[in-house]
């Protein structure tokens, strides 16, 4: 069966410090692959996707940027964080099906709080 | 573009009752898929249901039903016979065709009382 595995739990990060979350997919081959973020009080936005490695579509401009270096493998990272990236951040995929994505399948998340 | 709308914040039920959740969307799209998932205090998204657009009969898993008007752009999800382990935080997610993004609801909070 297919597992996805997303470190760590949670995160406190001082201002300018940079970030490295990582996600991994187990049990299938070629996913496709999300970075959310859920701010407070709201729904999930997608920041990044993935088809394949080396390849990132962006959704939001920001301070944040993506890096699949494997096929399941899908890294999220800042230089310099900012207050304003706090926030909780998900990891998800899904497979190509013959009508197109399947529904995506997620990890269980980064609480991240930049002070 | 396309937007997806909860406008229940907050719902409550008894425990073995049955709710309904509201959500609404908009798209010009012929085909798309609609979901609920579920985020329980564990943060963790879990699909609860889906629906395809093409689809005229409503999906159905166990106690959770949809009731899918395409032509009112509404798809609601029914929780029958509520259990304690049903209450979360509810979104509906909206995704067009073969595109990657889902478009997420902000949520509707469901408690379940005893």
């Amino acid at each position: 069966s297919q597992t996805i595995h997303q470190w760590p739990a949670t995160l406190v990060q001082p201002v300018g410090s940079p970030l490295s979350l990582e996600c991994t997919v187990e049990g299938t081959s070629n996913p496709n692959l999300y970075w959310y973020r859920q701010a407070a009080g709201r729904g999930l936005q997608l920041l990044f996707y993935s088809v394949g490695i080396g390849q990132i579509s962006s959704e939001v401009p920001q301070n944040l940027s993506a890096s699949r270096p494997q096929d399941r493998q899908f890294i999220l990272s800042s230089k310099k964080l900012l207050l304003s990236d706090s926030g909780f951040y998900l990891c998800a995929w899904s497979v190509l099906g013959i009508q197109g994505d399947t529904e995506a399948f997620f990890g269980q998340g980064t609480r991240l709080t930049v002070v | 573009a396309q937007t997806v709308t909860q406008s229940q914040p907050e719902m409550s039920v008894q425990e073995a009752e049955t709710v309904t959740l509201s959500c609404t969307y908009d798209t010009s799209e012929s085909d798309y898929y609609l979901f609920w998932y579920k985020q329980p205090p564990s943060r963790q998204m879990i699909l609860v249901i889906r629906q395809e657009a093409y689809k005229q009969q409503n999906a159905t898993e166990n106690r959770f039903s949809v009731n899918f008007q395409k032509a009112a752009k509404s798809f609601s999800l029914k929780i029958s016979d509520s259990q304690l382990g049903d209450a979360a935080m509810y979104f509906c997610a909206y995704r067009w065709g073969s595109n990657y993004k889902l478009t997420f609801g902000k949520g509707t909070l469901l408690t379940v009382n005893p």
